[in-house]
């Protein structure tokens, strides 16, 4: 089975700007989580979504959105970008259980 | 709340000795316990984990872990590393039950020496 993927892997924008970044689960996931890694905070919780509903949501401002089509896939977009969201964005799915597998990430450098 | 903590940021080790990562957690209710590895410029790899049963689980690449309710931790540990176990390892928490979020440590990063 595949595993989750996520595009693009490198994105370069300018401050000001906004992003939208992609993620496909694991064929039969429905469960689709984000979470941004930076140096500073470590990983952190985003947003998960479940058969297009957003379930559970993390600290972060307005500026985070995310959404879930009937195919399991998900983005999540940023508007308004500021220097301190430079981060990897790691997408990650699961099935109704515990276990939570992870993709390889997006690394968004905001300049 | 749940909260994790890696005590230790940077373990360093010489090719083909022991060693062992230290987690600790704290939590008002019971847990789902996890240790992922990050390869350099990779996403997140599931070594192990801990849903229930017994508290000695084993994972990939010869590691393991042991859950210990008392002490409240769950360190991970291989009896002989290998240069291409040099990577950072994250310790993290999710809630037992319900369908939270992973709570992650801060990390320990393994540099494993020839």
């Amino acid at each position: 089975k595949a595993g989750v993927t996520q595009t693009p892997r490198y994105l370069i924008k300018t401050r000001g700007q906004q992003v939208t970044l992609s993620c496909s689960p694991i064929s039969g996931h429905r469960s689709v989580s984000w979470y941004q890694q930076t140096p500073g905070q470590g990983l952190q919780f985003l947003f998960e979504y479940f058969s297009e509903t957003q379930r559970n949501k993390g600290n972060f401002p307005g500026r985070f959105s995310g959404r879930q089509f009937s195919n399991s896939r998900s983005e999540m977009n940023v508007s308004t970008l500021e220097l301190g969201d430079s981060a990897l964005y790691l997408c990650a799915s699961s099935l109704e259980g515990p276990t939570i597998h992870f993709g390889p990430g997006t690394r968004l450098t905001v300049t | 709340a749940q909260s994790v903590t890696q005590l230790d940021s940077q373990v360093p080790v010489f090719e083909e000795a022991p060693v062992e990562l230290r987690c600790n957690y704290s939590s008002s209710v019971s847990v789902y316990l996890f240790w992922y590895v990050q390869y350099p410029n990779q996403g997140l790899q599931l070594l192990l984990k801990y849903l229930s049963g017994s508290t000695l689980v084993k994972g990939i690449n010869g590691f393991e872990a042991e859950f210990n309710k008392s002490q409240t931790s769950f360190h991970l540990r291989k009896p002989s590393v290998h240069i291409s176990d040099t990577a950072e390892y994250f310790c993290a928490v999710r809630r037992g039950g319900s369908q939270g979020n992973l709570i992650f440590g801060k990390g320990t990063k393994l540099s494993v020496k020839p």
